[in-house]
């Protein structure tokens, strides 16, 4: 997966303070998204972009703002952290948002809200 | 709504051994995609298998294969000749192209391989 780079791999925030994740992929691919994954489940997806300029909110938005300036970046914000947003994140992206793409994964990054 | 259900929370299988991973799905789409991923300890997302709503063949991917039954919405993994390194976290996912691209997953499985 060395396609897609999230980073912080790791990052502990106060309740109250923002922050942003930052998501970079260098395949040209039009499809990202955000996912959290908490203890024992499958992920969940927050935010989507289907191209520059474009986002949408996917199962679980609150709390959480996304913007898509260019292609390769898309940066999912936490405007005020709250204890309930601990989780792992995933950043992944795909050519397209077609059934046929193949969807790359970033390597996670891990969120402790205290 | 689309769902995915995986009602293996856990499973066990002897190292060299095939296993079967369970998952079905729900959806009214005509065109989707079924994935799975291995998620081991350190946490990444490893792609493993891609099954396509109107590929006639079963995929296959080195010692995985995926036994898709689209009448009965189900797409089990089967893994062969298990291996040690193969104990992780198993997601079945699913995208729908006409919702958006979203990709959506199951709980998951916890495979162990005994030795």
């Amino acid at each position: 997966n060395a396609g897609v780079t999230q980073t912080p791999k790791f990052q502990v925030l106060k309740t109250g303070q923002s922050m942003t994740l930052q998501c970079a992929q260098d395949m040209n691919h039009e499809y990202m998204s955000w996912y959290r994954q908490d203890p024992g489940m499958g992920l969940r997806l927050i935010h989507y972009s289907v191209g520059a300029g474009i986002t949408d909110q996917g199962e679980v938005p609150n709390g959480y703002n996304v913007s898509r300036s260019t292609t390769e970046d898309f940066p999912l914000r936490l405007l005020s952290a709250a204890p309930s947003q601990t989780s792992v994140y995933f950043c992944a992206s795909s050519y397209g948002a077609g059934s046929g793409n193949t969807i790359y994964f970033g390597e996670g990054s891990w969120l402790t809200v205290v | 709504a689309q769902k995915i259900t995986q009602t293996q929370p856990g499973m066990f299988v002897q190292e060299k051994e095939a296993v079967t991973l369970d998952c079905t799905y729900d959806t009214s789409d005509q065109s989707y995609g079924l994935f799975w991923y291995k998620q081991p300890s350190s946490g990444e997302m490893i792609f493993l298998i891609y099954q396509g709503s109107y590929d006639e063949q079963n995929a296959t991917e080195g010692r995985y294969s995926l036994n898709f039954q689209k009448a009965r919405k189900s797409a089990n993994l089967v893994i062969s000749a298990s291996q040690l390194g193969d104990s992780a976290m198993y997601f079945c996912a699913m995208r729908a192209y006409n919702q958006g691209g979203k990709l959506i997953f199951g709980q998951g499985t916890e495979l162990s391989v005994k030795p």
